[in-house]
């Protein structure tokens, strides 16, 4: 059985940073893409991030390009998102999420998600 | 950019069948698959549709996926409407820049 868990999340000030990660198990890690799609609340999903199966093609939303940056360790299963420079709008439920195969274009299995707060 | 636009809510009877539409801005929607998501209240969202119009296993044959390249629009019907079908829906497809989500249509089975 796939699964999914993200950890890393908690209230943190505006302009600080945090790592999420997302432990996978139940398939072959390497072979696939994974994303972050996070939703504030009482709104809907937003594209985060994605990173190709081996790691070396990484994707951004407009939003967060160059305050977060996304990767992977294939030897222990788990992509990160580490979140830099936050605002206040970046407050969200992230969900780490496996793409359908080694390119974005649709998530297959979504973890339980992970609440990062930013607020003083 | 490229957006997908659904209905804000859609309502419908236990037993009825009913369809939610996601309207591509530009360009072709049938060029790119097209999913779709179902999030039920205080849960992760699950997917329900792929690949325009297959099933992930454990899905009821109830949901069904569409494409009308005409009207640049996917849909998703889902038959026999059940209680447990009350969620938000979400389509979602992806261009150049990432992947793109539509704003969600609130299903509510009364």
């Amino acid at each position: 059985e796939v699964q999914l868990l993200e950890s890393g999340g908690g209230l943190v000030q505006p302009g600080g940073s945090l790592r999420l990660s997302c432990a996978a198990s139940g398939f072959t890690f390497s072979n696939y893409a994974m994303s972050w799609v996070r939703q504030a609340p009482g709104k809907g999903l937003d594209w985060v991030s994605s990173i190709s199966g081996g790691g070396g093609a990484t994707y951004y939303a407009d939003s967060v390009k160059g305050r977060f940056t996304i990767s992977r360790d294939n030897s222990k299963n788990t992509v990160y998102l580490l979140l830099s420079s936050l605002r206040a709008e970046d407050t969200a439920v992230y969900y780490c999420a496996k793409d359908f195969e080694d390119a974005y274009y649709g998530v297959d299995v979504w973890g339980q998600g992970t609440t990062v707060t930013v607020s003083s | 950019n490229f957006m997908l636009t659904q209905p804000h809510s859609v309502s419908e009877s236990p037993g009825e069948t009913v369809t939610i539409s996601c309207t591509g801005s530009s360009g072709s929607i049938a060029s790119n698959y097209v999913q779709w998501y179902q999030q039920r209240p205080g849960s992760a969202p699950t997917t329900v549709i792929y690949d325009d119009s297959q099933r992930p296993s454990g899905v009821p044959d109830r949901f069904s996926g569409s494409i009308d390249a005409s009207s640049n629009s996917a849909s998703l019907t889902i038959s026999g409407l059940k209680t447990e079908d009350e969620a938000d829906y979400y389509c979602q497809s992806y261009d150049s820049s990432g992947l793109v989500f539509g704003g969600g249509t609130k299903l509510t089975v009364l």
